[in-house]
């Protein structure tokens, strides 16, 4: 059985950092795609980041380019988002999110539980 | 604002047919899969159709996805209660380098 156990939300102050992780098993994790997806508080999902299982390609949504890096430790089967610079409008639940494949536009297919990550002063 | 576009609500009595629509565009839908997500509140997302037209195991076939041009659709007939639910569209986007979510879709059971 497929798990993404997430850990890291907390409340945080503007302009502060944040590491989210997101520890995966029961699956090969070094073969599929992983994502890190949002959702502010009663808004809709917004697509973060997404890493290839080698890291050969990484891609931000253009609002968290240059403040926010995803990473993969395949070895520990981990996934990590480190958030910089935090604002109030990355407010919202994060989760880990896992692709069903590697390269190529492959569906969400399993999601973690979710973090909640609050900026505020 | 979304890049997919997404009616804000749709509603129906229990046994009737709801379409969404998801409209995008040639570096979207276009050209890439859309895949469809149903969100119970305080819970993470679904995958509920995948490559515009395929069933995930466990997902009854009362849900069914389309796709033509630049838009795709997500039909749910036998609408029933626990149909209930928020509803997105997402396709990877070649231009932005990215996958882009639709603004979501919440279903009433009337």
């Amino acid at each position: 059985e497929v798990q993404l156990l997430q850990s890291g939300g907390t409340l945080v102050q503007p302009g502060g950092s944040l590491r989210l992780s997101c520890a995966a098993s029961g699956f090969t994790f070094g073969a599929y795609a992983m994502n890190w997806v949002r959702q502010a508080p009663g808004k809709g999902l917004e697509w973060v980041s997404a890493i290839t299982g080698a890291s050969a390609s990484i891609y931000y949504t253009h609002s968290v380019k240059g403040r926010f890096t995803i990473s993969r430790d395949n070895s520990m089967s981990t996934l990590y988002l480190h958030m910089n610079s935090l604002r109030a409008e990355d407010t919202a639940v994060y989760y880990c999110v896992k692709e069903g494949g590697d390269y190529g536009d492959h569906p969400f297919d399993n999601w973690g539980q979710g973090t909640l990550v609050t900026v505020s002063s | 604002q979304s890049v997919l576009t997404q009616p804000p609500s749709a509603s129906g009595t229990p046994g009737q047919t709801v379409t969404i629509s998801c409209s995008g565009s040639s570096s979207n839908i276009g050209i890439k899969n859309v895949h469809w997500y149903q969100q119970v509140p305080g819970t993470a997302p679904k995958l509920l159709i995948y490559s515009t037209n395929k069933w995930p195991s466990g997902v009854p076939d009362r849900f069914s996805g389309s796709k033509s041009g630049t838009s795709a659709s997500l039909a749910i007939s036998g609408l029933q209660p626990e149909d209930e639910a928020d509803y997105y569209c997402v396709a990877w986007d070649d231009s932005l380098s990215g996958w882009v979510f639709g603004g979501g879709t919440k279903v009433t059971v009337l």
